[in-house]
């Protein structure tokens, strides 16, 4: 079953318009979120987090949301820019010591 | 260069081969994690070491896979008699465990894209 959804496997988004990526979880009990960016033939990178005590949390162009009560996330990147483009996956993890992945998102940012 | 590597970067076997893996991690990392990850999905929890001890191993690691990490350091997988079910890219990860779980962001390697004919 599906614990992390990232219901679009794709988003397109001109250069300099804004990304909004988006990711379901449906386990309450999850109190830390991460996104990660990933390029082709390289591991993931850590881009932002939030904590379950917030619902926004902001680093430069990079924002993600959070409402708990929806149980979704959602990762703004303002302004895009073309060296945005890559896969991002959303993870949670709770009590327990590993982090569980949403499917990713393929963002391609257009000049 | 401080990261996560990864070694072989790709391995091509015959199905009923074995094949090894191996991670060495941030130096001052004290946790090691595995996962794998196959097309159109994301990085799958396999298994993960604090220090020298395997504290989790998740129900996809067949008996087929045994991982270990001797030391504390760097860590090795191994898959016995691969199967062509068993292609995809092995991702290992570290962490530290100082500072707060969200602050337990994982660093990865590149991988190992592993194809089994």
């Amino acid at each position: 079953d599906q614990q992390v959804k990232q219901n679009s496997p794709s988003l397109s988004v001109q250069e300099g318009r804004i990304s909004i990526l988006n990711c379901d979880y449906t386990n309450s009990m999850f109190d830390y979120f991460l996104w990660y960016k990933k390029y082709p033939a390289e591991g993931p990178t850590f881009l932002i987090s939030i904590s379950s005590i917030k619902d926004k949390n902001e680093d430069g162009r990079f924002t993600v949301f959070l409402n708990k009560s929806a149980k979704h996330l959602s990762l703004h990147i303002v302004p895009s820019q073309p060296g945005d483009s890559a896969v991002y996956f959303c993870a949670t993890g709770g009590a327990t010591n590993k982090l569980i992945f949403g499917t990713g998102t393929l963002l391609a940012v257009q000049p | 260069d401080t990261g996560v590597s990864q070694d072989p970067r790709h391995k091509i076997t015959k199905r009923g081969q074995n094949v090894t893996f191996r991670c060495d991690p941030i130096s001052e990392h004290n946790r090691l994690y595995w996962y794998r990850q196959t097309l159109g999905q994301g990085p799958e929890f396999l298994t993960y070491f604090q220090n020298e001890a395997q504290l989790e191993k998740s129900r996809l690691l067949s008996d087929r896979f045994s991982a270990e990490r001797p030391k504390g350091s760097f860590s090795t997988l191994e898959i016995q008699r691969t199967e062509q079910g068993d292609s995809a890219m092995y991702l290992c990860a570290s962490s530290s465990t100082a500072g707060t779980a969200l602050n337990e962001k994982l660093f990865f390697g590149s991988g190992t894209q592993l194809s089994v004919l």
